[in-house]
């Protein structure tokens, strides 16, 4: 079975400069996350879909970040424009299901994109 | 808030020792579910072990298991008979049944030769 798949795997670019990630769950994932990572820290959640519904972006900085889900299948995180702290990697995963459907799965991460804004 | 607070942010142990990972959280909830995730230096994140609150059996997967104190709100993880492939950040993390999940920072391990 394929795992998360995320791409690309790394990405440079200069401040101002916008940017996109994609990610491809796990088939037949009806969830799927989109994590910030700083180095040495642990993913913090930046939003949740459960289908094609936002369904938890509370932590997703609205004035620069965006994300779409169209189809319930691969989702794309954007930033536009990049500041220098955004330098980070960027985790995607997904699970069978979410909290709130009265099961928490497990989640299966992505290979993550690693974010460097110069 | 929940929070989850890993002590530890570095080790270091010989191969074939056993080692202990700690990891305490703070919840008012009663059923919740708690997750240790090892990510190795190639960065993809892949779960270790689970458990489920209302169990009170310890989870156990082949050489790695948990000891988890519901009253204390502790689980901690323990790595027998490591190996080198073990070398990871391990990461302990927290959900109830109707929020996100929520990481510790991390305890950075090293499986010695």
């Amino acid at each position: 079975e394929a795992g998360v798949v995320q791409s690309p795997r790394y990405k440079i670019i200069e401040k101002k400069q916008p940017v996109a990630f994609w990610c491809n769950p796990i088939s037949g994932h009806n969830t799927l996350y989109w994590y910030l990572q700083n180095l040495g820290q642990g993913p913090e959640l930046l939003i949740r879909y459960e289908n094609e519904e936002a369904v938890d972006d509370s932590q997703l900085p609205k004035d620069r970040f965006s994300a779409e889900r169209l189809k319930g299948v691969d989702s794309t995180l954007k930033i536009q424009p990049a500041e220098l702290g955004d330098s980070a990697v960027y985790l995607c995963a997904s699970s069978l299901e979410g909290p709130g459907t009265g099961s928490t799965d497990t989640q299966y991460f992505g290979p993550g994109t690693r974010l460097t804004v110069l | 808030a929940q929070t989850v607070t890993q002590s530890q942010p570095e080790m270091s142990v010989q191969e074939a020792e056993t080692v202990t990972l700690s990891c305490t959280y703070d919840t008012s909830e009663n059923n919740y579910y708690l997750f240790w995730y090892k990510q190795p230096p190639s960065r993809q994140m892949i779960l270790v072990i689970r458990q489920e609150a209302y169990k009170q059996q310890n989870a156990t997967e082949n050489r790695f298991s948990v000891n988890f104190q519901k009253a204390a709100k502790s689980f901690s993880l323990k790595i027998s008979d490591s190996q080198l492939g073990d070398t990871a950040m391990y990461f302990c993390a927290f959900t109830n049944r109707d929020d996100k999940i929520i990481f510790g920072k991390g305890t950075r391990l090293h499986i010695l030769p």
